[in-house]
């Protein structure tokens, strides 16, 4: 079973430009939620969508922006690109049960670069 | 509101040491879920325990083993006989079941270094 993909795994990209990662989850899993990783904030919640929802959202500005397919594949977009958004962007899956906590799979992550 | 307190930020031990990784956490919820992940440099989270907070069982697999006391608010781990491939950064994590949703909050994470 492929575990959660995501592309491109690494990227350069210059200040004022704008960036779309994609992410496809584990098949089944209609849950996908998106991590930022930097070594001064650490492992920060960016948004979470189920059934092309966006369910939850984190505390990032308006910059940030997502969105789900109806096969539960997800991308998400950074606009107007700036510095402090170099960070490895990781990627999660889970599959719904109610009531029951879910296991959250990760993908490898894309490493973004801003020059 | 949720936290996840990783106080050991690095460790570094010898070869079939044992290692506690040492994990405590906030929340008002009753009903909530803890995590470790493991995060080899390819960056990759790997999953390798979800434990509800309804069953304070302590787990072990392999050489790997948990220690959870609500009393305490601690989720600690142990990995016995350590090796080298166990060398990473190990997360920590909380989900609340009154949120719905899927949504992680993470400790600061602690790099273990196993030496040969």
């Amino acid at each position: 079973k492929a575990g959660v993909t995501q592309t491109p795994r690494y990227l350069i990209k210059t200040r004022g430009q704008q960036v779309t990662l994609s992410c496809s989850p584990i098949s089944g899993h209609r849950s996908v939620s998106w991590y930022q990783q930097t070594p001064g904030q650490g492992l920060q919640f960016l948004f979470e969508y189920f059934s092309e929802t966006q369910r939850n959202k984190g505390n990032f500005p308006g910059r940030f922006s997502g969105r789900q397919f109806s096969n539960s594949r997800s991308e998400m977009n950074v606009s107007t690109l700036e510095l402090g958004d170099s960070a490895l962007y990781l990627c999660a899956s889970s599959l719904e049960v109610a009531n029951s906590g879910n296991t959250i799979y990760f993908g490898e992550g894309s490493w973004l670069t801003v020059v | 509101a949720q936290k996840v307190t990783q106080a050991q930020t690095e460790i570094s031990v010898v070869e079939k040491e044992d290692v506690t990784l040492d994990c405590v956490y906030e929340t008002r919820d009753t009903t909530y879920y803890l995590f470790w992940y493991k995060q080899p440099p390819s960056g990759e989270l790997v999953f390798l325990i979800r434990r509800n907070s309804f069953d304070e069982q302590n787990e072990i697999s392999g050489r790997y083993s948990w220690n959870f006391q609500k009393s305490t608010s601690s989720f600690n781990f142990t990995i016995t006989a350590s090796q080298v491939v166990d060398s990473a950064v190990y997360f920590c994590a909380l989900s609340e079941a009154r949120r719905a949703g899927n949504m992680l909050t993470f400790g600061g994470g602690t790099r273990l270094m196993v030496k040969p």
